[in-house]
């Protein structure tokens, strides 16, 4: 089955602990990118990844890292959390060849800071 | 920078009725996708229906349909024959035609559906 997993899907962690939010998909995919969600302002894309050890940020992406050290893997890592860092995580991806439609999404990571 | 803006935090439907949830963006570009996504409350993010910019003929799947309006850019999402599995919160989104930012969705605030039996 074709699919984009998170890990984990709960998260309760405390200010300044690092963290790292798994993200893997099996169906080859070129593009990986991280959304985070927030009420009243949708999904805004964190860091994105073009292919193997190719990355950039996105709109929102002060106090967050990834790598892509493997093609199916794009793991985001928070080095210190802080509170407003509380959201609903998306990790989604897709292919590039042709006009590559659709973006398939994870399950979410809702990650409380205390 | 395009943008994405739903006006409607909250809609209410009866079950059966029809409902059109609205969004309108900005951008410059000619070539770009729309899309609505459904997000139930499991969270897990489903593509509803998608609209190519260079196609006049509005998209529809089954009991979705949208209402594309490109020199108002306007894409509202009108459901049929509502179901109680509709309730939802409603995301419209864009993204460009080529890749920029990895093909970077830009997404409204969301329109909480809800379904009254």
């Amino acid at each position: 089955e074709a699919q984009v997993t998170q890990n984990p899907r709960y998260l309760i962690t405390v200010t300044g602990k690092k963290l790292t939010v798994t993200c893997s998909q099996n169906m080859n995919h070129e593009y990986m990118s991280w959304y985070r969600q927030d009420p009243g302002l949708g999904l805004r894309q964190i860091y994105y990844s073009m292919n193997v050890e190719v990355t950039d940020k996105g709109d929102v992406p002060e106090g967050y890292k990834v790598s892509r050290k493997e093609k199916r893997n794009f793991p985001l890592i928070l080095e210190s959390p802080s509170p407003n860092q509380t959201s609903l995580y998306f990790c989604a991806s897709r292919t590039i060849a042709g006009r590559g439609y659709e973006q398939y999404f994870g399950p979410g990571t809702r990650l409380t800071v205390t | 920078a395009q943008t994405v803006t739903q006006s409607q935090p909250e809609m209410s439907v009866q079950e059966a009725e029809t409902v059109t949830l609205s969004c309108t963006y900005d951008t410059s570009e000619s070539d770009y996708y729309l899309f609505w996504y459904k997000q139930p409350p499991s969270r897990q993010m489903i593509l509803v229906i998608r609209q190519e910019a260079y196609k006049q003929q509005n998209a529809t799947e089954n009991r979705f349909s949208v209402n594309f309006q490109k020199a108002a850019k306007s894409f509202s999402l009108k459901i049929s024959d509502s179901q109680l599995g509709d309730a939802a919160m409603y995301f419209c989104a864009y993204r460009r035609s080529f890749y920029n930012q990895g093909g970077k969705l830009i997404f409204g605030q969301g329109t909480e559906l809800s379904v009254k039996p």
